[in-house]
């Protein structure tokens, strides 16, 4: 069935420094990709998606980039501030058969002060 | 604007017992979108509700069911629980289908089944 692999699924940085997390999708069909932010006790929060017809997307400190041969899709949090610790789902929308969300398993970042 | 609500926020039952959730979208949202949350399978995607009429499914037994009402503010009802069913149950909203919008939280409810 389909899948999205998430990876790492801890990452601890300083203050500062940049932190990339990579999503690995199965579905060849999926044309939608989404990153949630999720903070304790809430629900999942979007942060920032790009389409299937773009390679790369960027909102200040946020980037998203998509390789759609490879079908890996990657967050890149620049400049991490304390207030970035949170769990971070990236997302595939599978459109085989049943239009459905896939999510990754989260990847917890912390940032060091 | 409001954001996407959920009643109750924590919801305490026992094995065998049914429970059922409210989730109200964001003012104009017609679809909704039902998800549960366990540490080990991560979000697991429940059905989605469109104008009424549930559009998508995913994998779960009969005993998860939902529905939408006319303005949009959707139910999910869980019969006969069991402990595996202890989990977030978080809804979504989009404007029009999750195929072409993308879709907004709310806070969850927070199941346990003892």
């Amino acid at each position: 069935g389909e899948n999205v692999e998430q990876h790492p699924s801890t990452l601890s940085v300083q203050e500062g420094d940049s932190a990339v997390i990579k999503c690995t999708y199965s579905d060849s069909a999926s044309n939608y990709f989404p990153w949630y932010k999720q903070e304790l006790g809430k629900g999942p929060q979007l942060i920032i998606d790009i389409r299937s017809n773009v390679g790369e997307k960027k909102d200040q400190r946020i980037a998203v980039t998509l390789n759609k041969t490879a079908k890996h899709f990657s967050l890149h949090i620049t400049e991490t501030q304390p207030e970035d610790s949170a769990v971070y789902f990236c997302a595939a929308l599978t459109t085989s058969g049943t239009y459905k969300y896939i999510f990754g398993t989260g990847t917890r970042l912390k940032v060091l002060a | 604007k409001a954001g996407v609500t959920q009643t109750p926020r924590y919801l305490i039952k026992t094995r065998g017992q049914q429970v059922t959730l409210s989730c109200s979208p964001i003012s104009g949202h017609r679809s909704v979108s039902w998800y549960q949350q366990t540490p080990g399978q991560g979000l697991q995607f429940l059905f989605e509700y469109f104008s009424e009429t549930q559009r998508n499914k995913g994998n779960f037994p009969g005993r998860f069911s939902g529905r939408q009402f006319s303005n949009s503010r959707s139910e999910m009802n869980v019969s006969t629980l069991e402990l595996g069913d202890s989990a977030l149950y978080l809804c979504a909203s989009s404007l029009g289908t999750v195929s072409y919008n993308e879709q907004f939280f709310g806070p969850g409810t927070r199941l346990t089944v003892l």
